[in-house]
């Protein structure tokens, strides 16, 4: 069964740097989804992608955050200046049509020191 | 806003016990409704779906029916195992987008 791919598994950075998160959806989906879970808390949405372009983004998503499907195949979210608190799973879904669920990926343990 | 709420966990049961985990929401419109299985270590994976009022998702043993007029989509399960043990999320998402907005998350162990 295909999958959704995440990688790295685990990310560590100094606050401050820049870090990317890389996802291979499952190849034929449209839609695209990031979330995150701080540990011990709710699963959060962040963002979702259609077309080619952001079609929401939460409260949470600031400048700070940005995503992109550069060659139709990857996509990814990037932090532009880590802090402590964005130190979370991040988690990776995509969807082929409304009519489908959400797949997800393993998740990115992203530590934030 | 729509939401998400849960029962609070964790919910220790032992095997072969019956569960139950409740879970209620609220939204504008008519959502569609779903439970995620998180094991130890691993992701998110569904575990079940309903679609429309008095649908019924099924997969390994588990329940959940879509009751609009109490909107609730409570899992249950007959007979639990060691191996059910994990965190079980309620979610809906809505037309618009098809975000997923989460409960909390229970926390079930198993005990043999």
């Amino acid at each position: 069964e295909p999958e959704v791919t995440q990688t790295p598994s685990h990310q560590v950075t100094q606050m401050g740097q820049e870090v990317i998160l890389r996802c291979v959806p499952i190849s034929n989906h449209l839609y695209f989804y990031w979330y995150r879970q701080i540990l011990g808390q709710k699963v959060e949405f962040l963002v979702s992608f259609y077309n080619n372009e952001i079609s929401e983004k939460s409260e949470i998503f600031d400048d700070q955050f940005s995503v992109e499907r550069p060659d139709g195949s990857n996509f990814t979210l990037k932090i532009r200046s880590t802090k402590l608190e964005d130190s979370a799973m991040y988690f990776c879904a995509s969807m082929g049509d409304g009519y489908q669920p959400q797949h997800f990926g393993d998740g990115t343990r992203l530590s934030i020191l | 806003g729509d939401s998400v709420t849960q029962m609070e966990g964790p919910v220790t049961l032992s095997e072969e016990a019956f569960l139950t985990i409740n879970c209620t929401y609220t939204a504008t419109g008519y959502p569609s409704l779903f439970w995620y299985v998180q094991y130890p270590g691993e992701g998110l994976q569904l575990l079940l779906k309903a679609t429309k009022a008095d649908d019924k998702g099924s997969n390994k043993g588990f329940e959940a029916t879509y009751r609009k007029e109490t909107t609730s989509f409570h899992l249950e399960k007959g007979s639990v195992q060691v191996s059910d043990s994990a965190v079980y999320f309620c979610a809906l998402s809505t037309d618009s987008n098809y975000q997923l907005i989460w409960g909390a998350g229970t926390k079930l162990i198993i005990k043999p």
